[in-house]
């Protein structure tokens, strides 16, 4: 099993659309997680940091599931602008010195 | 405030020559890492500096690859002899002091012919 797992896509929704991406990770361990997004041949972003059950941020929602070790993403009222792959990034043990685990991302395509 | 700056954007070269990536971190970051994508695989952790040390280097594939970080300030990430498996996209990112969020730079694309 892959230590970061998350659904490949595409997803292709509309406009004004809610999309949800989920990502699980092996490691019971981990503490800290975050989604980044990434533009076609640009680097990754940083989006949300995940530290506690979840968080909001405008049209983003991320939450965290501890007991089935899975985070998801949700974004409300889809832009073209929100078209891209979006990175599930796991902190394999409990301090910032830990490294960091990707997922393969999950692209995502806004269709007007 | 400059972002991670990283050198050369792209660099293509044959099998068996050596390329130098560099990285120049966000002012002030002690943390350095340096990641790598290979067409089709997901971001691979290669290694990570606090300041002038190695705390990490678990993800570099095998002795080709040298990195440093003499003063702490910027990185090089040596390649020698370059192979073709070695193409890909090289990322460095930064972040502060016990912080998780790491700023990534625009990568260098090695090409190995």
């Amino acid at each position: 099993r892959k230590e970061v797992e998350q659904d490949p896509g595409p997803f292709n929704v509309p406009e004004g659309a809610t999309v949800a991406f989920n990502c699980t990770y092996s490691n019971s361990a981990s503490q800290s997680f975050f989604w980044y997004r990434q533009d076609c041949r640009k680097e990754p972003k940083l989006l949300m940091s995940v530290y506690s059950s979840g968080n909001e941020d405008g049209r983003f929602t991320a939450q965290l599931n501890r007991a089935s070790q899975y985070i998801s993403l949700l974004i409300r009222d889809s832009k073209l602008s929100d078209s891209a792959t979006y990175l599930c990034v796991v902190n394999i043990g409990e301090t910032s010195y830990d490294k960091v685990i990707f997922g393969p991302g999950t692209s995502l395509s806004v269709i007007p | 405030e400059a972002g991670v700056t990283q050198f050369p954007s792209h660099s293509v070269i044959e099998k068996g020559q050596t390329v130098t990536l560099r990285c120049d971190p966000i002012s002030g970051h002690d943390n350095l890492y340096w990641y790598r994508r290979v067409m089709g695989k997901e971001i691979k952790f290669l290694l990570h500096f606090v300041k002038e040390s190695k705390q990490d280097e678990s993800g570099m594939p095998n002795n080709r690859f040298l990195a440093e970080r003499t003063g702490g300030t910027y990185s090089t990430l040596k390649v020698q002899p370059a192979e073709l498996e070695d193409s890909g996209v090289y990322f460095c990112a930064s972040s502060g002091q016990g912080s998780y969020e790491q700023y990534f730079g625009p990568g260098t694309r090695l090409t190995v012919t």
